[in-house]
């Protein structure tokens, strides 16, 4: 079966450091993605990992651990306009993404 | 740059008329995907296509169709709308384009879609 999952709901302060994780449990493995969606808006495409380890990306880096099903997505010098859903998504052996819940995270000032 | 459309965005419609949800993208990417999201909740694959001529239905159970007659184009039809099928429901694509191969999904806009 394929199974997800993530923390329902984070919250950070403006500046600080926030890491959220997921768990997956798919019946195949081509790739891990996490996208960022703002309320009532489309997901946006943050980062991918194929193979273990860390991307970076700017404020954003992502890490990944085949071998635990395993990876979070940290975000640093947090901004107000992070406030989103980030959503964890493994793409299996074709072409098709199984997503997580989502994790809703609040920035406050 | 991504180019994926969805029209309308936002729709009302009443219990029982037949609907056709566009999507379109200008990438000349092969493979396109409809996912169906309630709010706050997460996404669910209701059809995908990997080309022209090909669909197949998702993991989530869905009594909406699709055809892929062109490359660019993945209209979703309902043919009698119920309350239940009230939702948000996002068009994706991803593939080739410009000589690359993008692993992540594009996502359009999305429609709105409510069903009294």
């Amino acid at each position: 079966g394929q199974n997800i999952d993530q923390p329902t709901e984070m919250t950070a302060t403006e500046g600080a450091i926030v890491q959220i994780n997921c768990t997956y449990q798919t019946s195949g493995f081509n790739g891990l993605f996490w996208y960022q969606q703002h309320a009532g808006e489309a997901p946006t495409f943050l980062s991918y990992n194929v193979l273990d380890g860390l991307e970076e990306k700017g404020r954003f880096s992502s890490f990944l651990s085949r071998s635990k099903g395993y990876s979070y997505l940290l975000l640093k010098e947090l901004q107000m306009k992070d406030s989103a859903s980030y959503l964890c998504a493994v793409r299996d052996y074709g072409q098709n993404f199984v997503f997580g819940p989502g994790t809703r995270l609040s920035v406050l000032p | 740059e991504a180019d994926i459309y969805q029209t309308p965005r936002y729709l009302v419609i009443g219990t029982g008329k037949k609907i056709t949800l566009e999507c379109s993208q200008t990438m000349g990417h092969d493979k396109m995907y409809w996912y169906q999201q309630d709010p706050g909740m997460e996404l669910h694959l209701i059809h995908y296509s990997y080309g022209v001529n090909s669909t197949e239905k998702g993991d989530l159970s869905s009594e909406s169709t699709v055809s892929r007659i062109r490359t660019e184009h993945f209209p979703l039809t309902l043919e009698s709308a119920r309350p239940s099928h009230t939702s948000q429901y996002l068009c994706a694509s991803m593939g080739l384009a410009g000589g690359l191969t993008y692993n992540e999904q594009f996502f359009g806009p999305g429609t709105r879609l409510t069903v009294l």
